[in-house]
């Protein structure tokens, strides 16, 4: 079982739609979770930050957390052509400060 | 917000030389960095952990005398990739926690992308 796991997609939605991505991991102590989005040779930028069970919005995006279940998620709301890129999950592990990241989900935003 | 730079952005080279990737933080000290490497259509893969003053902790299967890490001060990592092989291009990246250290935030330099000839 990999760590971080996330669908590869593509996940095509169309512009102004809400595109929801998941991500499940398997280190039951992990804390701290991050969304990163990463366009086509460029290095991946921070989207999101979450440590608590429950949601977190920040402009069109929300991220949800749910400890219990290991399961992180991002919505993004009015999905713009510019969304359009790969999303990458990541899970700081407890030793080391290491982050895992999962293999992305590459988002398809249509207008 | 906090800055991490690379140099080069990119390489190439020839088969058997070794080449070196530069990291900085800019606007803040970082004790640790690390160095992660991503091939095409894949995710990104930590090598190793660069600690300032002391020897880098490498991954499992990152051998240590191929990837030599030296972080010689508080703002300055280097990777340098020895005896480079058409399988060592990839790209890599480096990152950072700002000090002090109040979140759990990685800031992720933009990168260097190496071909190997």
């Amino acid at each position: 079982q990999k760590e971080v796991e996330q669908n590869s997609g593509p996940l095509s939605v169309p512009e102004g739609a809400i595109a929801s991505l998941n991500c499940t991991y398997s280190d039951r102590v992990s804390q701290s979770f991050f969304w990163y989005r990463q366009y086509s040779g460029k290095s991946p930028e921070l989207i999101m930050s979450i440590y608590s069970n429950g949601d977190k919005e920040d402009g069109r995006f929300t991220a949800q957390l749910n400890k219990a279940s290991q399961y992180v998620s991002l919505l993004i709301r009015d999905s713009q052509p510019s969304d359009s890129a790969t999303y990458l999950c990541a899970v700081l592990r407890e030793y080391g400060n290491k982050l895992v990241f999962g293999a992305g989900t590459i988002l398809r935003v249509k207008s | 917000g906090a800055v991490v730079s690379q140099h080069p952005s990119w390489v190439i080279c020839k088969s058997g030389t070794s080449v070196k990737i530069e990291c900085r933080s800019l606007d803040f000290q970082a004790t640790t960095m690390f160095w992660y490497r991503q091939f095409p259509k894949q995710s990104l893969m930590l090598m190793a952990t660069s600690n300032e003053g002391s020897k880098a902790t490498y991954e499992q299967g990152v051998e240590k005398d191929k990837f030599l890490i030296n972080h010689a001060s508080l703002t300055l990592s280097t990777l340098t990739v020895t005896s480079a092989h058409p399988e060592d291009s990839s790209f890599y990246i480096c990152s950072a926690f700002i000090l002090p250290r109040s979140t759990d935030t990685q800031y992720f330099g933009p990168g260097t992308r190496l071909t190997v000839l």
